[in-house]
């Protein structure tokens, strides 16, 4: 059974551009969430959904966005990227609602300059 | 709003010493309880969690974990700490509330070290 499939693995920006990260759940999970990884914050929680619907949101600026595809398959975005919003950006899949148990991927390690 | 400590930025431990991580938490009602581990350039790994009942609870790779609810604890241990075991360890905190989801709330984590 395949991971959490997270794309792409690298990248880097420069300060106003937008970035979109894509992550893939394990097959058959309809729960996706995403996580920021920084050495200062460490790890906050951005966002979950699902069903293509929001769950519940993190304390991120509205620059911060997501949206899941009816094959569960997600995306993130980041607009107007500040050097701040230089981390590891983390998509985890759970096949249980409200269990906690997640499977992450290997994140999205993302350098604004 | 809910919140968890991990006091110790790292533990150094001795190969076939026991270990100990430690955590606390704070949360409105009875928490969800989890260990997470994560090794160098990769995504977190699930280890174990405790939602109620035995306060010991066994998860993956021989580790455990005690929650005491008095102390508002939940300490990961293992009997004997293998070189393998070296990486960085999360706790994390899911509030009882309805719609929490799969919220966490994670620790700032800490850093395993085991010497051979």
């Amino acid at each position: 059974k395949a991971g959490v499939t997270q794309t792409p693995r690298y990248l880097i920006k420069t300060r106003g551009q937008q970035v979109t990260l894509s992550c893939s759940p394990i097959s058959g999970h309809r729960s996706v969430s995403w996580y920021q990884q920084t050495p200062g914050q460490g790890l906050q929680f951005l966002f979950e959904y699902f069903s293509e619907t929001q769950r519940n949101k993190g304390n991120f600026p509205g620059r911060f966005s997501g949206r899941q595809f009816s094959n569960s398959r997600s995306e993130m975005n980041v607009s107007t990227l500040e050097l701040g919003d230089s981390a590891l950006y983390l998509c985890a899949s759970s096949g249980g609602l409200d269990t906690g148990e997640l499977f992450f991927g290997e994140g999205s390690r993302l350098t604004v300059l | 709003a809910q919140s968890v400590a991990q006091p110790e930025d790292q533990v150094n431990v001795a190969e076939g010493n026991p270990l100990t991580v430690k955590c606390t938490y704070s949360v409105s009602g009875n928490p969800y309880l989890f260990w997470y581990v994560q090794y160098p350039n990769r995504g977190l790994q699930f280890l174990l969690k405790y939602i109620t009942g035995d306060n010991l609870v066994k998860g993956s790779y021989g580790f455990e974990a005690e929650f005491n609810k008095s102390q508002t604890s939940f300490h990961l241990k293992k009997p004997s700490a293998l070189v393998s075991d070296s990486a960085l360890y999360f706790c994390a905190v899911r509030d009882k509330f309805n719609n929490a989801g799969n919220m966490l709330t994670f620790g700032g984590g800490t850093r395993l070290m085991v010497k051979p």
